[in-house]
C-alpha cells in the first residue's frame, strides 16, 4: 500500500512569515512530486512540481525533495492571508498513478 | 492553459437513480481521471483512461463505470446511486507523458438522498 503522509494541521503562521509544509512517502520508486493548493469548496490547483533532489523555486514558493529520506516539502515565503488553504502533496509512482496525501490546512493570520 | 470542464457544479439525485457525470478537456490529452474527495479520506482514484475506449480501475471502482467514446470526453456513471456515493467528484487530465502534471476540473458536488 503506497502511502503519502502529511500533518493535517492546522498550521498557523503570521502574515509575512515562512510557512513550511512537509510530506513523506513510502514508495521508493516514486519519481515525480507535486504540490496542490485547494481552497474550501474548490478543486485542487497545481502550484509546484519537482522531479530531482534539491530545491526548486517559483516566486514565493520553494519545493524541496530528498529522495533518500523520502521527504518533500513546500516553503511559502512572505505568507499572505490569501495563502490560507489546504495544501495537498501528491506522488507519482513508476506506474504513473498519483497518490495524494490527506492535506495540510494552512492558516495565515493578518 | 489547460481547461477541464465538468457538466454540473452541484447535483442532487435520489437513491437508485442512474447518474452521469461528464468531463471535457480541450488539450488533446490522452490520460483522464476520475477521483472522489471525502473529508478525512482525501482524494481517491475511481477510474482512469489512457485512450479512447480504454479504461482502468483505480482504487475504489465499485459502484461506478466509465465511458470514453471521444478523446476529449470522459464520463463517470453511477448505475444505481446510493447515499454513500454522496461526495465531491473531480475529473483530471495529464499534461503530457513527460511531466505527468494533472490538472483538475472545478468538481461536481453530488448529493444522493
Amino acid at each position: 500500500q503506497k502511502e503519502v503522509e502529511q500533518n493535517s494541521g492546522p498550521l498557523s503562521v503570521p502574515e509575512g512569515a515562512i510557512a513550511s509544509l512537509n510530506c513523506t512517502y513510502s514508495d521508493r520508486g516514486s519519481q515525480s512530486f507535486f504540490w496542490y493548493r485547494q481552497y474550501s469548496g474548490k478543486s485542487p490547483e497545481l502550484i509546484m512540481s519537482i522531479y530531482s533532489n534539491g530545491d526548486k523555486e517559483d516566486g514565493r514558493f520553494t519545493a524541496q525533495l530528498n529522495k533518500a529520506s523520502q521527504y518533500v516539502s513546500l516553503l511559502i515565503r512572505d505568507s499572505q492571508p490569501s495563502d490560507s488553504a489546504t495544501y495537498l502533496c501528491a506522488v507519482k509512482d513508476a506506474g504513473n498513478m498519483l497518490t495524494f496525501g490527506g492535506g495540510t490546512r494552512l492558516m495565515v493570520k493578518p | 492553459d489547460v481547461k477541464v470542464t465538468q457538466s454540473s457544479r452541484y447535483l442532487v439525485k435520489r437513491t437508485g437513480e442512474k447518474v452521469f457525470l461528464e468531463c471535457v478537456q480541450d488539450m488533446d490529452h490522452e490520460n483522464m481521471f476520475w477521483y472522489r474527495q471525502d473529508p478525512g479520506l482525501g482524494l481517491r482514484l475511481i477510474y482512469f483512461s489512457y485512450d479512447v475506449k480504454m479504461k482502468e480501475k483505480g482504487d475504489i471502482p465499485e459502484g461506478y463505470s466509465v465511458s470514453r467514446e471521444k478523446k476529449e470526453r470522459f464520463s463517470l456513471i453511477l448505475e444505481s446511486a446510493s447515499t454513500n456515493q454522496t461526495s465531491m467528484y473531480l475529473c483530471a487530465t495529464d499534461t503530457d507523458s513527460s511531466s505527468y502534471e494533472q490538472y483538475f476540473g472545478p468538481g461536481t458536488r453530488l448529493t444522493v438522498t
